[in-house]
């Protein structure tokens, strides 16, 4: 079952713009993660936030989490044609072993140059 | 800095094949974990494993079975591969309740 949902689908900006994406989820969870998949490539994880905490920063990237609302938000600032890359965020909800997560379709992000 | 591999980036093969993916972590996690991702579906969970020989269905694992007899490999198996088994397969691993690192993928295709 899908828990992460993400939006808008796709987003197309000029280079030096700021980029949000969404995620909503329905269960309660441990913490929710933010990936990156460049085309045809693997993922790469960006951020981890856990369920306590309402933000986080890593260099141009912003996550905050609101767990009243079940949702979640990915701000990259001043971004970059490098930037072009699918991103996931995932949820663990995870009760005994391992850290299974859920993830959602994904939002596809093109930065115009 | 870790490294998770996949034994190919692309592989053809036929309906009613047999086929492995192997899939090699050097940073002694626990937990591995094989996702198929199509296009507007996302990453969808087939069978995930926290310790040696241990194994765990995920959201999608009918047609497929795994193994794992050592912890650094994770091995996915198509009994008898099929048309709908086309799809790009990930490969992660994660140690306890942290970020998963994931492979560069293997797009199977079943013809």
């Amino acid at each position: 079952s899908q828990q992460g949902e993400e939006d808008p689908q796709a987003l197309s900006i000029q280079e030096g713009e700021n980029a949000t994406m969404n995620c909503s989820y329905k269960t309660s969870i441990n913490n929710l993660q933010w990936y990156r998949q460049n085309s045809g490539r693997g993922l790469v994880h960006l951020i981890l936030i856990r369920s306590n905490e309402r933000e986080k920063h890593s260099g141009r990237l912003r996550v905050t989490l609101d767990t009243s609302k079940k949702s979640s938000s990915l701000l990259i600032t001043a971004s970059r044609a490098a930037d072009t890359a699918s991103y996931f965020c995932a949820t663990d909800a995870s009760k005994e072993y391992g850290n299974k997560l859920v993830f959602g379709a994904g939002t596809i992000l093109r930065v115009k140059s | 800095d870790v490294k998770v591999t996949q034994s190919s980036r692309y592989l053809v093969k036929r309906t009613g094949e047999k086929v492995f993916l192997e899939c090699v972590q050097d940073m002694d996690h626990e937990n591995m974990f094989w996702y198929r991702q199509d296009p507007g579906l996302g990453l969808r969970l087939i069978y995930f494993s926290y310790d040696v020989k241990m194994k765990e269905k995920g959201d999608i694992p009918e047609g497929y079975s795994v193994s794992r007899e050592k912890k650094e490999r994770f091995s996915l198996i198509l009994e008898s591969a099929s048309t709908n088994q086309t799809s790009m397969y990930l490969c992660a691993s994660s140690l306890y309740s942290y970020e998963q690192y994931f492979g560069p993928g293997t797009r199977l295709t079943v013809t």
